[in-house]
């Protein structure tokens, strides 16, 4: 059974920096890129990161770049989101998805941990 | 604003058919699969239809998507009060080199 279960969130001041990380179990976590979505309070989903199997590719919305850096451990099985100068808007949950052939292909989720930015 | 344009709700009788649309560019839909994700509330989202029109297994055939030149919809058809969720389409967009979601739409079944 695929699980995905991240964990790291929580309350920030803006600027702060926080790492977010989403455990693999129950797939071959090296065979697959994994992506970071998240959803602030009552807001959609928005596309933040994404990294390939290798981890030799990474992708980022245009909200995040030069702030996030994406990263993976497949000795660990693990999914990382390093985030730097935090500001208020980055205030939500964040997804961890595991990423099926294509970048906008999620095929499994994990159940959110929730990053909030307050002073 | 999103790249991708839904409209933020519809509405349709149980057992009646509804249509949500998905409008983007030519460096997004019009050139990348489209997938779509139903969400209930303070849940996960879960994987409806990906490559434009094609169905997780699992994943009832009232559910259908479709691609057109710079739009996408999914149908769902036979309406049930259990599909009263939100929706959002998703997409590469290639001048990005990033992914990007719809607005999300939310289903009522009066």
């Amino acid at each position: 059974e695929v699980q995905l279960l991240e964990s790291g969130g929580g309350l920030l001041q803006p600027g702060g920096s926080l790492r977010l990380s989403c455990a693999a179990s129950g797939f071959t976590f090296s065979s697959y890129a994994m992506t970071w979505v998240r959803q602030a309070p009552g807001k959609g989903l928005e596309w933040v990161s994404a990294i390939s199997g290798s981890g030799g590719s990474t992708y980022y919305a245009d909200s995040v770049k030069g702030r996030f850096t994406i990263s993976r451990d497949n000795s660990k099985n693990t999914l990382y989101l390093q985030m730097n100068g935090l500001r208020a808007e980055d205030a939500a949950a964040y997804y961890c998805a595991k990423t099926q052939t294509y970048y906008q292909n999620f095929d499994y989720w994990g159940q959110g941990t929730l990053v909030t930015v307050s002073s | 604003q999103s790249v991708l344009t839904q409209p933020p709700s519809v509405s349709a009788a149980p057992g009646q058919k509804v249509t949500i649309s998905c409008s983007g560019s030519s460096s997004n839909i019009g050139n990348n699969y489209v997938s779509w994700y139903q969400q209930f509330p303070a849940t996960a989202p879960k994987l409806l239809i990906y490559d434009n029109n094609k169905r997780p297994s699992g994943i009832p055939d009232r559910f259908s998507g479709s691609r057109s030149g710079t739009s996408a919809t999914l149908d769902i058809t036979g309406l049930q009060t259990g599909d009263e969720a939100d929706y959002y389409c998703v997409t590469w967009d290639s001048s990005l080199s990033a992914g990007v979601f719809g607005g999300g739409t939310k289903l009522t079944v009066l």
